[in-house]
């Protein structure tokens, strides 16, 4: 009955593949985040969507790219993975109205090799 | 550029005792502020906000504490108890919510309660 669930937990993979993170949320939120959190420990934004639609997007390189097939699922992309693409990402969603907090998922530490 | 900052990365307290975490943010723009709490390797889970129209906010342990004047808040856990042992990350706002709504997280500090 986890609430945020991202897959895989762990991944490993060498410089200059494509690799893909995905997130669910079953709370009903309307809108989803990406996180990353670096090897100085800030979270920061990356991405957020609402009902499938891009809301935020933080100066993040093209590399990345997110897609929400549907508003309970956002998953993460990433091409041409470079050594400093090395974090834990985390996924987020909340309600869209009010300030409801952030629900996170455990997380998913990649490190590029 | 930091805009929320928590100087202390570290702090340890004796059960029983209050733990006292410390927020600074530099954005005057801020106008909502959240503590979070977050054990190894699980995401971090909400636990008490406080909105700029108000200076105090009070949750069973928990308070938070909010000077607008010296764009500081604090969080107070009373009494502190050994779970409470995570990394608590502070986080601010300056949107009304809805679909632009957007954290800004300082660093975290590991608070460690010592049975």
């Amino acid at each position: 009955d986890t609430a945020v669930s991202q897959t895989p937990k762990y991944l490993v993979t060498q410089m200059g593949n494509d690799k893909s993170i995905k997130c669910e949320q079953n709370l009903g939120h309307d809108t989803m985040y990406w996180y990353k959190q670096d090897s100085k420990k800030f979270l920061k934004i990356m991405f957020s969507y609402n009902n499938k639609e891009l809301i935020i997007n933080e100066t993040v390189p093209n590399r990345f790219s997110p897609k929400s097939p549907d508003k309970a699922h956002l998953n993460l992309h990433i091409n041409s993975l470079e050594l400093g693409d090395s974090a834990v990402y985390f996924c987020a969603s909340s309600q869209v109205t009010g300030r409801s907090p952030l629900h996170f998922g455990n997380g998913t530490r990649l490190t590029v090799t | 550029d930091q805009q929320v900052k928590q100087n202390s990365p570290s702090l340890s307290v004796q059960e029983g005792r209050i733990s006292i975490l410390n927020c600074d943010y530099t954005n005057s723009m801020f106008d909502y502020f959240l503590w979070y709490k977050k054990y190894p390797a699980e995401g971090p889970t909400f636990l008490i906000s406080i909105s700029s129209i108000k200076d105090k906010n009070e949750d069973g342990r928990f308070t938070v504490f909010l000077n607008k004047s010296a764009k500081h808040l604090s969080l107070h856990i009373v009494p502190s108890q050994p779970g409470d042992s995570a990394v608590y990350f502070c986080a601010a706002s300056p949107n009304s919510g809805g679909s632009n709504y957007k954290l800004t997280f300082g660093k975290g500090t590991l608070l460690t309660v010592n049975p």
